[in-house]
């Protein structure tokens, strides 16, 4: 089952603009991880924030996480082309050991 | 380092039949898990497999299984194929340690006819 939801489901912008996904949950977590997914091919792993973090830099990506709302958002900046792909947030409870629960994804589209 | 590779990448199969799919990790990678990505569920998780034992399990039927040998390679099998078994199988593997980065193979593409 998902752990929750991404929204939106598709983002269309220009390359150059900026795109803002966000990502609720719904169990309390030890940390949440974005991925980038392209065209039904393997997943590359973007971020990860921990529970006790609540904002995280890395190159183009800005991704905050609010515990309180169980929610996230990752924000890529100055969008390029290359952009174009589905985004997963992955949560992972603590419980021990490697087990991601994945949201629902937002394909983003970078038009030139 | 070599990325984590699957095989086969693509596979036809009939309802009733059985299939193995196979993962190798990144060198030193002790941790294998599997995930199976469809249209209607999304992306869920099978199984990981640490230091050739069963260390997570998803809601799958038991239909679905795995193993992990000591070169840290794993196997998923499904037996009894049906229709909705159709799906993208994502292997990844990571270190082990928490909190981790997983790396995602590229996948196999199973077809269920």
């Amino acid at each position: 089952s998902q752990q929750g939801e991404e929204d939106p489901q598709a983002l269309s912008i220009q390359e150059g603009e900026n795109a803002t996904m966000n990502c609720s949950y719904k169990t309390s977590i030890n940390n949440l991880q974005w991925y980038r997914q392209n065209s039904g091919r393997g997943l590359v792993h973007l971020i990860l924030i921990r529970s006790n973090e609540r904002e995280k830099h890395s190159g183009r990506l800005r991704v905050t996480l609010d515990t309180s709302k169980k929610s996230s958002s990752l924000l890529i900046t100055a969008s390029r082309a290359a952009d174009t792909a589905s985004y997963f947030c992955a949560t992972d409870a603590g419980l021990g050991g490697n087990k991601l629960t994945f949201g629902t994804g937002t394909q983003l589209k970078v038009e030139l | 380092k070599a990325g984590v590779t699957q095989t086969p990448r693509y596979l036809i199969k009939t309802r009733g039949q059985q299939v193995t799919l196979s993962c190798s990790p990144i060198s030193g990678h002790r941790s294998v898990s599997w995930y199976q990505q469809t249209p209607g569920q999304g992306l869920q998780f099978l199984f990981e497999y640490f230091s050739e034992t069963q260390r997570n399990k998803g809601n799958f039927p038991g239909r679905f299984s795995g193993r992990q040998f000591s070169n840290s390679r794993s196997e998923m099998n499904v037996s009894t194929l049906e229709l909705g078994d159709s799906a993208l199988y994502l292997c990844a593997s990571s270190l082990g340690g928490s909190p981790y980065t997983q790396y995602f193979g590229p996948g196999t593409r199973l077809t269920v006819l």
